[in-house]
């Protein structure tokens, strides 16, 4: 069975720096997908990033970026240019190719973005 | 983008009683429908798979004569938590699969507290 496992209960930054949270996963899958969602304190599941096993060029949206090693079965995510708005709880997911649609979750990182 | 409604927001109610809860995907269909709970400072939990016009797929250890669910349509799932007890209070969350955009939508979850 799948596994996606978050090392680091909670993570800290100052506000302007960079911060990366990590997050391994285990498949025997060659087709799958990765994402990290963003849980802020009003409890809503915003998705930050996906990342396809497919492709080999790590995805991008704005100041996040993620490291896909899909050899070491590594998917972090790193966030550039913290601001407080990006304190939450990041869920690291997985989900295998094909019409199997459901998500597998990391134990998630909370973010505290120091001012 | 796609968005997931969730109703009631919060409910309180009194043990031995019904609760029902609706989960609409709102500019799209969803064949595919997902009821997660979520503890404090927890990951999502999967409960159950809410198949339109089927029956629900519910995890190991969920009771599903408890949580009731009916996806009667491609825009509305409902979970029904039967003769709630004080341990039924939690966080309650329903997301929908976009097979166009290929991720999952969250709805903003349904606090649950039984008294």
């Amino acid at each position: 069975a799948q596994t996606v496992t978050q090392s680091q209960p909670e993570m800290s930054v100052q506000e302007a720096e960079t911060v990366t949270l990590s997050c391994t996963y285990d498949t025997s899958e060659s087709d799958y997908y990765l994402f990290w969602y963003k849980q802020p304190p009003s409890r809503q599941m915003i998705l930050v990033i996906r990342q396809e096993a497919y492709k080999q060029q790590n995805a991008t949206e704005n100041r996040f970026s993620v490291n896909f090693q899909k050899a070491a079965k590594s998917f972090s995510l790193k966030i550039s240019d913290s601001q407080l708005g990006d304190a939450a709880m990041y869920f690291c997911a997985y989900k295998e190719g094909g019409s199997n649609y459901q998500l597998i979750w990391g134990a998630g990182t909370k973010l505290i973005i120091k001012p | 983008g796609a968005v997931v409604s969730q109703h009631p927001s919060w409910v309180i109610c009194k043990s031995g009683t019904s609760v029902k809860i609706e989960c609409r995907s709102l500019d799209f269909q969803a064949t595919t429908m997902f009821w997660y709970r979520q503890f404090p400072k927890q990951s999502l939990m999967l409960m159950a798979t809410s198949n339109e016009g089927s029956k629900a797929t519910y995890e190991q250890g969920v009771e599903k004569d408890k949580f009731l669910i009916n996806h009667a349509s491609l825009t509305l799932s409902t979970l029904t938590v039967t003769s709630a007890h004080p341990e039924d209070s939690s966080f309650y969350i329903c997301s929908a699969w976009g097979t166009v955009t290929y991720e999952q939508y969250f709805g903003p979850g349904t606090r649950l507290t039984v008294t």
